[in-house]
């Protein structure tokens, strides 16, 4: 079946970096576009980046500009986000998310399968 | 990008309808029909329960359903059950400009 499963999450200190990853199955990855989206403790989703298919074009929140790099890999079906430079308010759950069609700019779409989530806590 | 405008609570009781709104602009909500809303139960990951504004994916029960009206969409919910009672945020393309995505705040549901 189609699934995102994300990984690297954890206790990191402010200033300091960590890169997520997405592996994704059950559907042909390099098709598709594919978003980061974030939520905070107790507060609402917030998108964070897209990535085109053939990871040619990025687009990004503007809190994260700047900080945090969306990237690929095809050939392991995997997903990516370094975040460097990170801050007390980049503390959440990161999830991963598959938009629902290939024809239009992933952003478009719906996102019709997500991950479960990986955690991240920025303190020192 | 501004995050859309929802309601920060409804209730409503069982077997009531409850619509929620979400509130955009003239480059967003209001430029395209590419509105979607997710349904999020504590502890889990979003589940989209409407896509392009009034479209279901496949397996979402027909009580929800889509709408939108200038730069406001909104989602019923009809005949209320009390596995209903979740958060849920709405979605737009952010428009040609950003070619990014914006989220609502979130509205929370509460099936009394």
């Amino acid at each position: 079946q189609v699934q995102l499963v994300e990984s690297g999450g954890g206790v990191v200190q402010p200033g300091r970096s960590l890169r997520l990853s997405c592996a994704a199955s059950g559907f042909t990855f390099s098709t598709y576009g594919m978003h980061w989206v974030r939520q905070a403790p107790g507060k609402g989703l917030e998108w964070v980046a897209v990535i085109w298919n053939d990871g040619n074009r990025k687009y990004y929140g503007d809190s994260v500009k700047g900080r945090l790099t969306i990237s690929r890999d095809n050939s392991k079906n995997t997903l990516y986000l370094q975040m460097n430079s990170l801050r007390a308010e980049d503390t959440a759950v990161y999830y991963c998310a598959k938009p629902m069609g290939v024809e239009w700019f992933p952003t478009q779409y719906g996102m019709d399968v997500w991950g479960r989530g990986t955690t991240v806590t920025v303190s020192s | 990008q501004s995050a859309l405008t929802q309601p920060a609570s409804v209730s409503g009781s069982p077997g009531q309808s409850i619509t929620i709104s979400c509130t955009g602009g003239s480059s967003d909500v209001g430029s395209y029909n590419l509105v979607s809303w997710y349904q999020q139960h504590p502890g889990e990951a979003p589940k989209l329960i409407i896509y392009e504004v009034t479209k279901r994916p496949s397996g979402v029960s027909n009580r929800f359903s889509g709408s939108k009206s200038g730069d406001t969409a909104s989602l019923t919910i009809s005949g209320l059950q009390a596995e209903d009672d979740a958060d849920y945020y709405c979605c737009s393309y952010a428009g040609s400009g950003s070619l990014g995505v914006v989220f609502g705040g979130g509205t929370k549901l509460t099936v009394l």
